[in-house]
């Protein structure tokens, strides 16, 4: 089993839709948890972290739910330039530090 | 501010080869962690080092190494080059290792593209 799970994608959704992504995480100690958005040939860029009382960021949305390990992102409202790969990311505690974990991620395609 | 930056940003090598790739983090952050990003899948964790010392390490094989130097930039090696080291590298930094705190939120270089035929 993965160590970060994600939906396998790719959605395809006309503008305006509301589109919902979703990322399971296998590892009971993960500490923080976060949402990248990577454009194609392009390195990932923060989106927002997630924290457990959910946080919201304009069109966007992600909750965390710790005790089925589960991560989610919405996006309403959506726009063409929101077409890109969503990445689900988690931070697992080692000893004196941390190792990220990235899901596969989840391409979107927005069309008018 | 300059973000992380990455250098080269492509490289064409042969197999056998070594490689070195290296990173300078945003100023004031002092960890820096390499990925290793195939086509099609999410970076891959490698590295992480935070004030010149290893603090953690993925399951890649003994032919990648890593250092932080005083000033926090950082360097990937990679020695005896396979044609599945083909991918982006990619150097994130945080500004420390706390968690939960949001100090540890990582900001991504460009990465470094290399081809290994």
């Amino acid at each position: 089993r993965k160590e970060v799970e994600q939906d396998p994608g790719p959605f395809n959704v006309p503008e305006g839709a509301t589109v919902a992504f979703n990322c399971t995480y296998s590892n009971s100690a993960s500490q923080s948890f976060f949402w990248y958005r990577q454009d194609c040939r392009k390195e990932p860029k923060l989106l927002m972290s997630v924290y457990s009382s959910g946080n919201e960021d304009g069109r966007f949305t992600a909750q965390l739910n710790r005790a089925s390990q589960y991560i989610s992102l919405l996006i309403r409202d959506s726009k063409l330039s929101d077409s890109a790969t969503y990445l689900c990311v988690v931070n697992v505690p080692l000893t004196g530090g941390f190792k990220t974990i990235f899901g596969a991620g989840t391409r979107l395609f927005v069309k008018a | 501010d300059a973000g992380v930056t990455q250098s080269p940003t492509h490289l064409i090598k042969t197999r056998g080869q070594h490689v070195t790739l290296r990173c300078s983090p945003i100023s004031g952050h002092k960890s820096v962690s390499w990925y290793q990003q195939v086509l099609g899948q999410g970076p891959q964790f490698i590295f992480q080092y935070y004030e010149k010392e290893e603090r953690g390490r993925g399951n890649f094989p003994d032919r990648f190494s890593a250092r932080q130097f005083p000033n926090y930039s950082s360097e990937l090696n990679v020695n005896a080059l396979l044609l599945g080291d083909s991918a982006l590298y990619l150097c994130a930094s945080s500004l420390e290792l706390l968690s939960g705190q949001g100090v540890e939120t990582q900001y991504f270089g460009p990465g470094t593209r290399l081809l290994v035929l």
